[in-house]
C-alpha cells in the first residue's frame, strides 16, 4: 500500500544538526512533489519545505532562513531534511507528505506517521 | 503568504449534532481550499479538496462549500469518530500551502 515512513528524530542540543529521512513505497515516488510539514507540541501544522518531483525546485518557509535543506534520491525512494543550527522552537513532529493535484487543486494526500525532534540542552 | 483564519478555535458538540466550521483567506483563493482531520497522536488526513470534493472514502456526512475568501466545512450528523481537530489549507499559492490554526471538536 501507499506508505511514507520517517526516521531520524530524537533529542538534539541547541545549535546542533539532525537529518530526517523518509522512505516511500507503494507509488511511483519519482513522479510526485513532496513536503516536510511540522507540528510543534500542542500547536497547528506548518509547511517547512517542498521539493519538486525531480529535485529541480526547492522552497522553504521564510522563517527557516537557510537552516534547513531538503533533498531526495529518487533511485532509493527517499526524501531527506537536513536541519542545522537547531533552535528550541524547531521542536516538533515532522511529517513527510506527498502532494497530489486533483481538479487543479493541490493537496497533501499521503502523510507519514511523523518523527519527533526535540531541541533541548 | 496567504493567511488562513478558522473559527471557532474550538467547539463542543454531541453525537448527532450538525456542526459548521468556517475558514477565511486573507486574499481570494478561488476554490483552492482543502480540509483535513487530525486525531490525537495521528497524522492529518485529507477530507475535502477543491473546497467541495470529498476525498475517496470520506463519509457523505462531511461537506464543504465556498469560494473566494470564505469557506465552510459541515458535518451533518456528528459521529463519535469525528471528534478531533480540523484544519483548512489553501492550495492557491502552491507550493506555499498554508494552514489555518485549527478547530478542535470535542464532546459536550
Amino acid at each position: 500500500q501507499v506508505q511514507l515512513v520517517e526516521s531520524g528524530g530524537g533529542v538534539v542540543q541547541p545549535g546542533g544538526s539532525r537529518r530526517l529521512s523518509c522512505v516511500a513505497s507503494g507509488f511511483l515516488f519519482s513522479t510526485y512533489d513532496m513536503y516536510w510539514v511540522r507540528q510543534p507540541p500542542g500547536k497547528g501544522l506548518e509547511w517547512v519545505s517542498f521539493i519538486k518531483y525531480d529535485g529541480s525546485n526547492k522552497y522553504y518557509e521564510d522563517s527557516l532562513k537557510g537552516r534547513f535543506i531538503i533533498s531526495r534520491d529518487n533511485s532509493k525512494n527517499m526524501l531527506y531534511l537536513q536541519m542545522n543550527s537547531l533552535r528550541p522552537e524547531d521542536t516538533a513532529v515532522y511529517y513527510c507528505v506527498r502532494m497530489s493535484v486533483w481538479l487543479r487543486s493541490p493537496m497533501m494526500d499521503v502523510w507519514g506517521q511523523g518523527t519527533t525532534v526535540i531541541v533541548s540542552s | 503568504d496567504i493567511q488562513m483564519t478558522q473559527s471557532p478555535s474550538s467547539l463542543s458538540a454531541s453525537v448527532g449534532d450538525r456542526i459548521t466550521i468556517t475558514c477565511r483567506a486573507s486574499q481570494t483563493i478561488s476554490n483552492r481550499l482543502n480540509w483535513y482531520q487530525q486525531k490525537p497522536g495521528k497524522a492529518p488526513k485529507v477530507l475535502i479538496y477543491g473546497a467541495a470534493t470529498l476525498q475517496s472514502g470520506v463519509p457523505s456526512r462531511f461537506s464543504g462549500s465556498g469560494s473566494g475568501t470564505e469557506f465552510t466545512l459541515t458535518i451533518s450528523s456528528l459521529q463519535p469518530e469525528d471528534f478531533g481537530v480540523y484544519y483548512c489549507q489553501q492550495g492557491f499559492s502552491s507550493p506555499r500551502l498554508t494552514f489555518g490554526g485549527g478547530t478542535k471538536v470535542d464532546m459536550k
